[in-house]
């Protein structure tokens, strides 16, 4: 069985510039979650998707957004990227979300903001 | 606020001891999960628990909900145990939250 799968593995983008950032779960998961992993705060939630449904948000600002599509595949989208915004994405897919099923992790996305 | 706290923050160990990382929150918890992270950014997912006591190998994870706490337990540790290991409850709403993480080095 294939795992999560990530794309791509490595962006370099421009502040004011907006990215994409894949994620195909595992086949038959239906939740995926995103993470923002950063050296001065660790790992953070940012949101999970089930169904297509988003379900929770973290703190995040409104230019972080999400959406899962009926095959389960999930795309995160950030616009108007800051320095700030250069981190490790990770996401996760489960069977039924965090509260009640193991996680399997991607490789992440490491976005770079110069 | 729901809070996480984990310790050691870093652990250094010789090969062959018996490891514990111990991890407290403040509320109460859906589940808990333990996961695993080498240098280079990939997250292992090694146990979720609710209650009670899994083992899985060398590697046992333990749940008090009285208490708040949870432990992970690595026995006849080995240098391919070093990593960071991080606690990761969820308060019941599909939403995580982390621990700072236990930076695990295992010395042959």
């Amino acid at each position: 069985k294939a795992g999560v799968t990530q794309t791509p593995r490595y962006l370099i983008k421009t502040r004011g510039q907006q990215v994409t950032l894949s994620c195909s779960p595992i086949s038959g998961h239906r939740s995926v979650s995103w993470y923002q992993q950063t050296p001065g705060q660790g790992l953070q939630f940012l949101f999970e998707y089930f169904s297509e449904t988003q379900r929770n948000k973290g703190n995040f600002p409104g230019r972080f957004s999400g959406r899962q599509f009926s095959n389960s595949r999930s795309e995160m989208n950030v616009s108007t990227l800051e320095l700030g915004d250069s981190a490790l994405y990770l996401c996760a897919s489960s069977l039924g979300g965090p509260t009640n099923s193991p996680l399997h992790f991607g490789n992440g996305t490491r976005l770079t903001v110069t | 606020k729901n809070e996480v706290e984990q310790s050691p923050q870093n652990l250094t160990a010789q090969e062959g001891e018996f490891i514990t990382i111990n991890c407290s929150y403040s509320v109460g918890i859906s589940a808990l999960h333990w996961l695993q992270q080498h240098p280079g950014g990939g997250i292992v997912s090694l146990f979720m628990l609710s209650s009670g006591k899994k083992k899985h190998g060398r590697l046992i994870a333990t749940i008090n909900i009285q208490e708040k706490h949870s432990s992970l337990h690595i026995t006849a540790s080995h240098p391919r145990d070093s990593a960071v290991y991080i606690c990761a409850p969820t308060f019941g709403n599909e939403k995580l939250t982390f621990g700072t993480g236990t930076r695990l080095t295992i010395i042959p």
